[in-house]
């Protein structure tokens, strides 16, 4: 069973863009998780999808969204970057993030705001 | 909300059992997870516990659970170099699928 796949890996951006980063869950799973990790934050809770719809976001500026389609693939926008927008971005897929059910991360996608 | 605690480095000979630890404020977390994080990688998991469970065991790794302290730990015996990484501690908590730790720095000696 394939894992949970992210596109693209690597992104190079200069402050004031916009950048859409794509996640694929585990076949079958229906829960997106986005996080975002920083050396001095660590891991951070963006928002989390579940049948193309968000159920929770975390504590982030309106210039992070994202949105889930109907295979389940999802996708985060970040618009306006900043230099401090420079993170390592992790999806996880599980069947249902809020019902405690496991979370199985991708490999990110590293953004670099220059 | 949820606060999860670590300590951030950990230093130990191939061979010998590691073991790091982890506190947490949730009490009302059904599982509570355990990941590992080698350079420039995603997060893997490597085991998790229920929480009305004391210990879990799988091949080189056991979980102990301390829900009075809210204390948990995840013991690694016979550490090898391949097990240096950062190990994470994450427990759900209310709307928030995981709230993770900062982190254990593992370091193995050879």
């Amino acid at each position: 069973k394939a894992g949970v796949t992210q596109t693209p890996r690597y992104l190079i951006k200069t402050r004031g863009q916009q950048v859409t980063l794509s996640c694929s869950p585990i076949s079958g799973h229906r829960s997106v998780s986005w996080y975002q990790q920083t050396p001095g934050q660590g891991l951070q809770f963006l928002f989390e999808y579940f049948s193309e719809t968000q159920r929770n976001k975390g504590n982030f500026p309106g210039r992070f969204s994202g949105r889930q389609f109907s295979n389940s693939r999802s996708e985060m926008n970040v618009s306006t970057l900043e230099l401090g927008d420079s993170a390592l971005y992790l999806c996880a897929s599980s069947w249902d993030a809020l019902d405690a059910d496991t979370q199985y991360f991708g490999p990110g996608t590293r953004l670099t705001v220059l | 909300g949820e606060d999860v605690e670590q300590s951030l480095f950990l230093s130990v000979r191939e061979g010998d059992s590691s073991v790091i630890n982890c506190t947490y404020t949730d009490s009302s977390s059904t599982y509570l997870y355990w990941y590992k994080q080698e350079p420039g990688a995603g997060l893997q998991l490597l085991t998790y516990i229920f929480s009305n469970m004391d210990m879990k065991q799988d091949q080189r790794l056991t979980v102990l659970l301390n829900k009075k302290d809210k204390h948990l730990s995840l013991r690694i015996a016979d550490t090898q170099t391949g097990d240096s990484a950062i190990y994470f501690c994450a427990v759900p908590s209310g709307n928030t699928p995981l709230v993770f730790g900062k982190g254990t720095r593992l370091s193995v000696i050879a």
